[in-house]
């Protein structure tokens, strides 16, 4: 099957500092991707959906200056979290749509990135 | 607007059991495709089994059957002969195709020895 992977698993940061979350689907291409974000004991809710050669659209309430998200090419997305303050520790999540599996649904998801802000 | 509904937020069964998680969905979009996850501790998300709006059987996949009644919009999942491992939490989504899932709050499955 498809495979999606994320760099890093997990990453401990300073309040202030930004980190970058990578996003690669391994054999596939994926002019779509999707970041959620997953707060403890709840359910994955959409960040942003991240285009490749285009800008992201971004949810409702979700700081684009603050979430940036780049998808430079058809494997790899990435979303930076700029000037990260505790509440912004989460579980992020990508997933991309594979471009052969026209008229299919599934979409496959990374492993995630746990995010600790301190 | 989209909306998925996991009216139980945590289930018990006993090892080797059935058990069955409910999910209802709102969509005014015929064409829809549901989905079942299940997320262990490690976070990953773990695809267990899909419906397509359109799809005349329901589907299954191993111990995974999907009990898609598309009048009453409900796709619940039915877990048969659960095993230890299955512990976990359960989410069902929704997608229309090309775009986001929605996800339903999820449901915490214990399977007890």
């Amino acid at each position: 099957g498809a495979v999606v992977s994320q760099h890093p698993s997990w990453v401990i940061c300073k309040s202030g500092t930004s980190v970058k979350i990578e996003c690669r689907s391994l054999d596939f291409q994926a002019t779509t991707m999707f970041w959620y974000r997953q707060f403890p004991k709840q359910s994955l809710m959409l960040m942003a959906t991240s285009n490749e050669g285009s800008k992201a659209t971004y949810e409702q309430g979700v700081e684009k200056d603050k979430f940036l998200i780049n998808h430079a090419s058809l494997t790899l997305s990435t979303l930076t979290v700029t000037s990260a303050h505790p509440e912004d520790s989460s579980f992020y999540i990508c997933s991309a749509r594979d471009d052969e599996a026209s008229g299919s649904s599934e979409q496959f998801f990374g492993p995630g990135t746990r995010l600790t802000v301190l | 607007a989209q909306k998925i509904t996991q009216t139980q937020p945590g289930m018990f069964v006993q090892e080797k059991e059935a058990v069955t998680l409910d999910c209802t969905y709102d969509t005014s979009d015929p064409s829809y495709g549901l989905f079942w996850y299940k997320q262990p501790s490690s976070g990953e998300m773990i695809f267990l089994i899909y419906q397509g709006s359109y799809d005349q059987q329901n589907a299954t996949e191993g111990r995974y059957s999907l009990n898609f009644q598309k009048a009453r919009k409900s796709a619940n999942l039915v877990i048969s002969a659960s095993q230890l491992g299955d512990s976990a939490m359960y989410f069902c989504a929704m997608t229309h195709y090309g775009q986001n899932f929605v996800f339903g709050p999820g449901t915490r499955l214990s399977v007890l020895p």
